[in-house]
């Protein structure tokens, strides 16, 4: 079965920096593109960035560029966000999905929450 | 980069049809036929239940069906039920190649 697991999420204060990760399992995570969706509390979902297959390709939504980092380490099946100059406003459940032109499946998310 | 734009709310009752919409630009909807529905209960994942405007993922039922004209998308719910009270979002492909969600459509059967 297909699954992916976040984690790295908690509390941060403005300003500072953390690492998410996300384990892949039950498909061969370096033939696919991967994402990061993000959904602040109440709200709804926004595309974060994507990496494609071999870390070549990257995108980014502007509100995160030049602060986020998108990576990911195939022989250890990981995806991972790192984030820095963190902002109220980056607070959010941050999810994983799979694709390229879809986002199928999603892992269970992990909360970041920016606030002093 | 604006999101896609989609009614708050729609409503209906019980056995009825209703329609969500999901308009973009030629940039996005209107470029590509890369358009993906996801439903999403209180609480729980996302789910993919639409792909490539009208295409429907093995299990997921033929009461949900997409289409697209022009710039705008639309997610059709047939037999409203009870079970497919949750937000729905719609998403596109981005000629920048990024990726947009839209703001989300409450559905409530009444």
């Amino acid at each position: 079965e297909v699954h992916l697991v976040e984690s790295g999420g908690g509390l941060v204060q403005p300003g500072g920096s953390l690492r998410l990760s996300c384990a892949a399992s039950g498909f061969t995570f370096s033939t696919y593109w991967v994402n990061w969706v993000r959904q602040a509390p109440g709200k709804g979902l926004e595309w974060v960035a994507n990496i494609n297959q071999d870390g070549s390709e990257k995108s980014y939504v502007d509100s995160v560029k030049g602060r986020f980092t998108i990576s990911r380490d195939n022989p250890k099946n990981s995806l991972y966000l790192q984030m820095n100059s963190l902002r109220a406003e980056d607070t959010a459940v941050y999810y994983c999905a799979r694709g390229w032109k879809i986002f199928d499946p999603w892992g269970q998310g992990t909360l970041v929450t920016v606030s002093s | 980069q604006s999101a896609l734009t989609q009614p708050a709310s729609v409503s209906g009752s019980p056995g009825q049809s209703i329609t969500v919409s999901c308009t973009g630009t030629s940039s996005d909807i209107g470029g590509y036929n890369y358009v993906s529905w996801y439903q999403q209960h209180p609480g729980k994942v996302p789910k993919l239940i639409i792909y490539d405007v009208n295409d429907r993922p093995s299990g997921v039922s033929n009461r949900f069906s997409g289409s697209k004209s022009g710039n705008t998308a639309s997610l059709t719910i047939s037999g409203l039920q009870a079970e497919d009270e949750a937000d729905y979002y719609c998403s596109s492909y981005r000629s920048s190649g990024t990726r947009v969600f839209g703001g989300g459509t409450k559905v409530t059967v009444l």
